[in-house]
């Protein structure tokens, strides 16, 4: 059972770069979230999901884009990168919240991360 | 709103020694409370939940956490440390009205031999 699957694991980008973090789940989630995670900040949620063809903005949109074209995946863009984006980036999949006590958890990747030169 | 506060950012305790990090949170609905461990260079693993039934949870690796509504509180304890116990830990709160989890800063727990 693989959960949570982030690729890549690891990037080195240049300023101005673009680039797309791939983010897949298999356990038929409806909600998935980017979070990214900066020394003594804590996660901060970037943008988030709460099902196919929908996205909404977290808490620091800026600079990203997301895509929900399937139910299982969820994409990250940075059309232009910069080094403020230099960061640990985790995807989290959970069910709709709910639909029970037993389904309120988020499932997380391993992360990926991303240095900006 | 909602939002965790995280009181100590490091901690540090001799192996064997009591583990207690503290979480106060906020929310206007009662809500489902989470801790979550990272190993470095790894992703969040779940070690326990509270969602209204029991307010003691136990959770994985001896963890156990208290949910007191007057407090506003949900701190995690072990009587024990490993030095496996290393690592960095998360409160997160979230509620069945909304669609999102709200993190704390996170404590980073050292076990001195």
């Amino acid at each position: 059972n693989a959960g949570v699957t982030q690729t890549p694991k690891f990037r080195v980008l240049k300023t101005g770069q673009s680039m797309t973090l791939l983010c897949a789940q298999d356990m038929n989630h409806e909600y998935m979230y980017w979070y990214r995670q900066d020394p003594g900040m804590g996660l901060r949620l970037i943008h988030y999901s709460v099902g196919e063809g929908t996205t909404a903005k977290g808490e620091v949109p800026d600079g990203y884009n997301v895509s929900r074209l399937k139910k299982q995946n969820f994409l990250l863009g940075l059309e232009s990168a910069a080094p403020s984006q230099t960061s640990v980036y985790f995807c989290a999949s959970s069910y709709v919240f709910g639909t029970g006590e037993k389904n309120t958890e988020a499932f997380f990747g391993q992360g990926t991360r991303l240095t900006v030169v | 709103a909602q939002s965790v506060t995280q009181l100590g950012s490091h901690v540090s305790v001799s192996e064997g020694a009591l583990v207690l990090l503290r979480c106060n949170y906020s929310s206007s609905v009662p809500p489902y409370l989470f801790w979550y461990v990272q190993y470095p260079n790894q992703g969040l693993q779940l070690l326990l939940k509270y969602t209204s039934a029991a307010t003691l949870v136990k959770g994985i690796n001896g963890f156990e956490a208290e949910f007191k509504k007057s407090e506003t509180s949900f701190h995690l304890t072990k009587p024990s440390a490993h030095m496996s116990d290393a690592a960095e830990y998360f409160c997160a709160v979230s509620d069945y009205t909304g669609n999102q989890f709200y993190f704390g800063t996170g404590t980073s727990l050292t076990v001195i031999p």
